[in-house]
Formats: C-alpha cells, structure tokens, sequence
C-alpha cells in the first residue's frame, strides 16, 4: 500500500530532551515535507527537500533540523524542545520536484507536546 | 497580512444541502489551487486542485477560481455526513512554495 508513516504518533518530552520524529514513504516520491498544524494557524511549512542530500528551509524553521540520506526518509529533529514546538506534525511527499506540488501525500501526524 | 485567507468557521448545514467554502489571496504569484479534504485525527488528503481561472468539476465537488479577484470556492453538492471534516485550500507559486489556508470545519447534520 502506497503510504506516509510517521513516528510516533503521539509523544511527551520535557524542554531540552533531543527527539526525533521519523518519516518514511514507500513511493519513490522526490519531494517531501514536514509542516506544522497548529489551531488557528493552520499548516504551515518547516523544511521540505527537493531529493536526497537537498534540503531547504520553510517558513518556520527555526528549533528544527532535517535530513534527507535516503530518498525515502525524512527525519525530523528537534535539538533542544521548546513548548512552543507543542503541535501537530505532519510529513508529506509529492512526486513531482518542479512546479506542481499539488499531488502531496500526507502522514498520519504526530501530536508532540512539550513541558 | 496573510497570504491566504480562510474562514475557520465553523460551518453547520442540513445533509443535502450545498456548501460553498472559500478563500481569498494576496500574492498574484500563485499559480496552482488545491483544495485538501482533513478527517479528525487524520492528514490532509487531497481533493481537488486546479490551474486556471474557471470551474472543475469533480462528482459532487466543483472547484472554482477568478484570479482576478483573487478569490477560489469549493462546492460540495448534495452534502454528506460523510462529508464533514476540515476543508484546507492551498496554493502554489513558482517558487514552488506551498501556502495552507487556516481551514473551515464543516459539519453535515443528518
């Protein structure tokens, strides 16, 4: 089956505990993302990766880090958690690297919440 | 200002009924209109999407865009209490930068 998955789907962590939330996608997609989901605010774009070894800052990057070694992985790191990073995570890919990022998959989310 | 504009809602109509959902914007840059479809507790799922000015449709669903206004719509026609979830409108630029709307949680009532 053609899918995102995310883990965990749900953590607690204290501030300053490193984590890390993996994406993965079995598609061969190029393209992937991470945006955070937060009421009122709607999603909005942390990192996304163009390929493997390409990544690029989104609109709110700042406490996070990526990477991308391999074109079906997109981990997501949080150095030093803050509560302010306490939201919904979602990875997505899209096969398509140029122009039309309209066909992006969802993960099932993570629920992080930071005290 | 933001780019994208999206009334939260939310939205509560009769099953049967039509739906309009909409979104306004500020950057004649995007190019690409989509709508996502989000069930409680889930991701975005993509509904529609469209390039140009004009109408698609799509079932029970027509996405309609006027880039002169700057204003896109999402019909749902013969609404559904499988229907009911958050409706995200989304757009693209060159830049291949994607920008959400807030969302509108709809409810259909049986």
């Amino acid at each position: 089956e053609a899918q995102v998955t995310q883990n965990p789907r749900y953590l607690i962590t204290v501030t300053g505990k490193k984590l890390t939330v993996t994406c993965s996608q079995n598609m061969n997609h190029e393209y992937m993302s991470w945006y955070r989901q937060d009421p009122g605010l709607g999603l909005r774009q942390i990192y996304y990766s163009m390929n493997v070894e390409v990544t690029d800052k989104g609109d709110v990057p700042e406490g996070y880090k990526v990477s991308r070694k391999e074109k079906r992985n997109f981990p997501l790191i949080l150095e030093s958690p803050s509560p302010n990073q306490t939201s919904l995570y979602f990875c997505a890919s899209s096969p398509r690297t140029s122009g039309q990022q309209e066909t992006q998959y969802f993960g099932p989310g993570t629920r992080l919440l930071v005290l | 200002q933001k780019e994208v504009e999206q009334d939260p809602g939310p939205l509560s109509v009769p099953e049967g009924a039509i739906v309009s959902l909409n979104c306004t914007y500020s950057n004649s840059a995007f190019q690409y209109f989509m709508w996502y479809r989000q069930y409680s507790r889930k991701g975005p799922e993509l509904l529609m999407y469209t390039y140009s000015s004009g109408n698609k449709e799509d079932g029970r669903f027509t996405a309609q865009v006027d880039k002169s206004s700057k204003y896109i719509s999402l019909f749902i026609r013969d609404s559904q209490p499988s229907d009911s979830a958050t409706y995200l409108c989304a757009m693209v630029s060159g830049a291949q930068k994607l920008v959400f709307g807030q969302g509108t949680r709809l409810t259909i009532n049986p």
